[in-house]
């Protein structure tokens, strides 16, 4: 089992959906959970950090499941410019962060 | 201010070549990391330095050779490279107080 799985993608979507991805993890004494956002041919950018007790940034939210080893991010209110790779990224033991495969979202008009 | 840089930004080198790739960041982060992607692939853990030491290798081969000279700068040592190991060549910090890790733009590596 990966340590980090995510839906495959792709997922397309109209402008104005809203739209979830899932995550989930096998090493239950991870404790740091983060989105990236990747863009073709460009480096991973920190979309928003994952907190227990489930937190937003604008349109994005993002919860976490410690019990069930899962993290989902939803985006309301889908822009043209949201179409990337979407990154769940898990951090298994100190100083060690880990991929998920990455799902990726286009948005259409 | 989260930059990371990383030179050069593309790199093509025969497979007897001996090159380095940079990375430098001026935050005073504790930890850097050395990533390897491959085309629609998510990046792949190779080495991480924490406070210049090295703290974690990923069973990377040793043409790879990870050096960490100060607490700003890293370097990966690169020498009979195949041409599989081509791929964009990724290098992130992580701040003092926290886990997040920011990234550099990469180093697009092409071994001929």
């Amino acid at each position: 089992r990966k340590e980090v799985e995510q839906d495959p993608g792709p997922f397309n979507v109209p402008e104005g959906a809203t739209v979830a991805f899932n995550c989930t993890y096998s090493n239950s004494a991870s404790q740091s959970f983060f989105w990236y956002r990747q863009d073709c041919r460009k480096e991973p950018k920190l979309l928003m950090s994952v907190y227990s007790s489930g937190n937003e940034d604008g349109r994005f939210t993002a919860q976490l499941n410690r019990a069930s080893q899962y993290i989902s991010l939803l985006i309301r209110d889908s822009k043209l410019s949201d179409s990337a790779t979407y990154l769940c990224v898990v951090n298994p033991e100190f100083d060690k962060l880990i991929f998920g495969t990455g799902t990726r979202l286009q948005v259409f008009p | 201010d989260t930059e990371v840089t990383q030179t050069p930004k593309h790199l093509v080198m025969g497979m007897t070549n001996k090159k380095s790739l940079k990375c430098e960041q001026h935050m005073g982060h504790r930890a850097m990391y050395w990533y390897k992607q491959k085309a629609k692939k998510p990046p792949e853990l190779m080495f991480v330095y924490s406070y210049e030491k090295l703290s974690i290798n990923e069973s990377v081969p040793s043409r790879f050779s990870p050096e960490c000279p100060n607490s700003s700068l890293l370097n990966l040592h690169l020498h009979a490279l195949q041409p599989e190991d081509s791929a964009l060549y990724l290098c992130a910090s992580t701040p003092r107080e926290k886990n997040e890790a920011f990234f550099g733009q990469g180093t697009r590596l092409t071994v001929v």
